[in-house]
C-alpha cells in the first residue's frame, strides 16, 4: 500500500525559532498533499492544501506567512513553522493522495514542542 | 451547518463483546465515505472506505461498516472486539462538491476491558 513518511517524529525547540517537517509519500506521487493539526484528544484540524508547483491553499483562520508550506516536488512537501510559540505545540499530520484516488494516505504525525 | 458527527465521545466495551461506532453526515449528496484509526501518538490508518456500490463494506481488522443513504449514517462495526482494538476512530467525509478535502468527525476513544 501507498505509504508517507513525516520527519522529524518528535521535534523540541525553543521560542522564536522556526522548524521544518518534511512529508514525504514513499511508493507514489501525489500531486496533493494535506497539512492537518491536531490537538489533545481532539479531531484534525485542516490548516492547508498542498499543490506540487503552486502556492498553497490555507484554510480560514491559518496564518500563511507563519505556517509556510512548499510542495517542491512530486513526493515531498515541508511545513515550516516560522518564529514558534508555545502555542504552537502540537501534533502536525501531513497526507497525501495518489491521483486520481480520493483517498488520503496519512504521515505518522510530527509533535512539536515549543519551550 | 454541514458537518460530521460521531455521538459517542468515549465508548467502553469488553474484550470479544461486539461494537458499533456511530457515524452521521449533513451533507446533501452522497459523499465518499471513509473510518480511519489512530493509536496513540501514531497517525491514521485507514480501515474501510465506500464509494458507491453494495452499502456494506469489509474492512481490515474484522471491521465492516454500512451505508444508510435515508439515515446519512455510515456506522462502524465489529462483531468481537479485542484489546488491540483501543484507540480513537475518525469516521471523515469528502463531500462530493469539496474537491479532495476530508471533512472529519470529532473521533470516537475506544477502551476495550479485559
Amino acid at each position: 500500500g501507498a505509504v508517507v513518511s513525516q520527519h522529524p517524529s518528535r521535534v523540541i525547540c525553543k521560542s522564536g525559532t522556526s522548524v521544518k517537517i518534511e512529508c514525504r509519500s514513499l511508493d507514489f506521487q501525489a500531486t496533493t498533499m494535506f497539512w492537518y493539526r491536531q490537538f489533545p484528544k481532539q479531531s484534525l484540524m485542516l490548516m492547508a492544501t498542498s499543490n506540487e508547483g503552486s502556492k498553497a491553499t490555507y484554510e480560514q483562520g491559518v496564518e500563511k506567512d507563519k505556517f509556510l508550506i512548499n510542495h517542491a516536488s512530486l513526493t515531498l512537501s515541508t511545513l515550516t513553522v516560522t518564529s514558534a510559540h508555545p502555542e504552537d505545540s502540537s501534533f502536525y499530520i501531513c497526507s497525501a493522495t495518489p491521483p486520481p484516488s480520493y483517498e488520503q494516505y496519512f504521515g505518522p504525525g510530527t509533535r512539536l514542542t515549543v519551550t | 451547518a454541514q458537518s460530521v458527527t460521531q455521538p459517542d465521545i468515549h465508548i467502553t466495551v469488553s474484550e470479544g463483546a461486539s461494537l458499533e461506532l456511530r457515524c452521521n453526515y449533513s451533507y446533501g449528496a452522497t459523499p465518499y465515505l471513509f473510518w480511519y484509526v489512530q493509536s496513540p501518538g501514531q497517525g491514521l490508518q485507514l480501515l474501510l472506505k465506500y464509494f458507491s456500490g453494495d452499502t456494506l463494506v469489509q474492512g481490515i481488522k474484522g471491521f465492516e461498516a454500512e451505508f444508510k443513504r435515508s439515515q446519512s449514517s455510515f456506522n462502524l462495526r465489529k462483531p468481537s472486539v479485542h484489546w488491540s482494538d483501543a484507540a480513537e476512530y475518525f469516521c471523515a467525509v469528502v463531500p462530493d462538491n469539496y474537491g479532495q478535502n476530508f471533512v472529519f468527525g470529532p473521533g470516537t476513544r475506544l477502551s476495550v476491558l479485559p
